[in-house]
């Protein structure tokens, strides 16, 4: 594809529902980013995919938040049991080589933003 | 632990003006990346510029145009004849591919 593709583009969530967002990686990207952004805040890390590896997951805030990629191409982050403050948008980014090569670039997709009321 | 710190949360300037965007980080690697971002409310990350931390040169895209002072972990932007699509928030970015954000500066470019 032409880029990352993230979906859905908004999300509005009821306090206690599950949530999955998806995130479709530019085709041949080894490496697989979540991040998240608060309103007013930079992205923060949330975990790092090589291939189907998860390499780190050390930003995940607890263990209500899950990430895979199964087949090494889409992933997915899965939030259980939604609270206010999970409120933000989840960036998705790919690199076409590993996390300790300094000559790839990120793409990242347009996010979904996640309102939980 | 390594910290960007973006000091500016808003700025302003007429078209065709040059604008300089602050940063500070910290960090003990001794080889790194630092970044700029653009987000425009379309909320797509895009790459301005990046400097590696081992070249003396400062980056230069264009219009834009980086003051990298390594002793003194500064990392400012310049944006010259800046342009009404240049209006977005940028954010100074340190690491390779897991990377570390400011908090971000919303810059408006006024006509």
């Amino acid at each position: 594809g032409a880029g990352v593709s993230q979906s859905p583009r908004y999300k509005v969530a009821k306090r206690g529902q599950d949530v999955a967002l998806r995130c479709d990686p530019i085709s041949g990207h080894v490496s697989l980013f979540w991040y998240q952004q608060a309103l007013g805040q930079g992205p923060e890390f949330l975990t790092y995919f090589q291939n189907e590896a998860q390499l780190d997951k050390s930003g995940l805030p607890s263990d209500r938040f899950f990430a895979e990629r199964p087949e090494g191409s889409v992933s997915t982050l899965k939030i259980q049991r939604t609270q206010q403050e999970d409120s933000a948008v989840y960036l998705c980014a790919s690199s076409l080589q590993t996390l300790s090569s300094y000559n790839s670039p990120l793409h990242f997709g347009n996010g979904t933003r996640l309102t939980v009321t | 632990a390594q910290t960007v710190t973006q000091s500016q949360p808003e700025m302003s300037v007429q078209e065709a003006e040059t604008v300089t965007l602050s940063c500070t980080y910290d960090t003990s690697e001794s080889n790194y990346y630092l970044f700029w971002y653009k987000q425009p409310p379309s909320r797509q990350m895009i790459l301005v510029i990046r400097q590696e931390a081992y070249k003396q040169q400062n980056a230069t895209e264009n219009r834009f145009s980086v003051n990298f002072q390594k002793a003194a972990k500064s990392f400012s932007l310049k944006i010259s004849d800046s342009q009404l699509g240049d209006t977005a928030m940028y954010f100074c970015a340190l690491g390779a591919q897991k990377l570390v954000f400011g908090q971000g500066t919303r810059l408006t470019i006024n006509p």
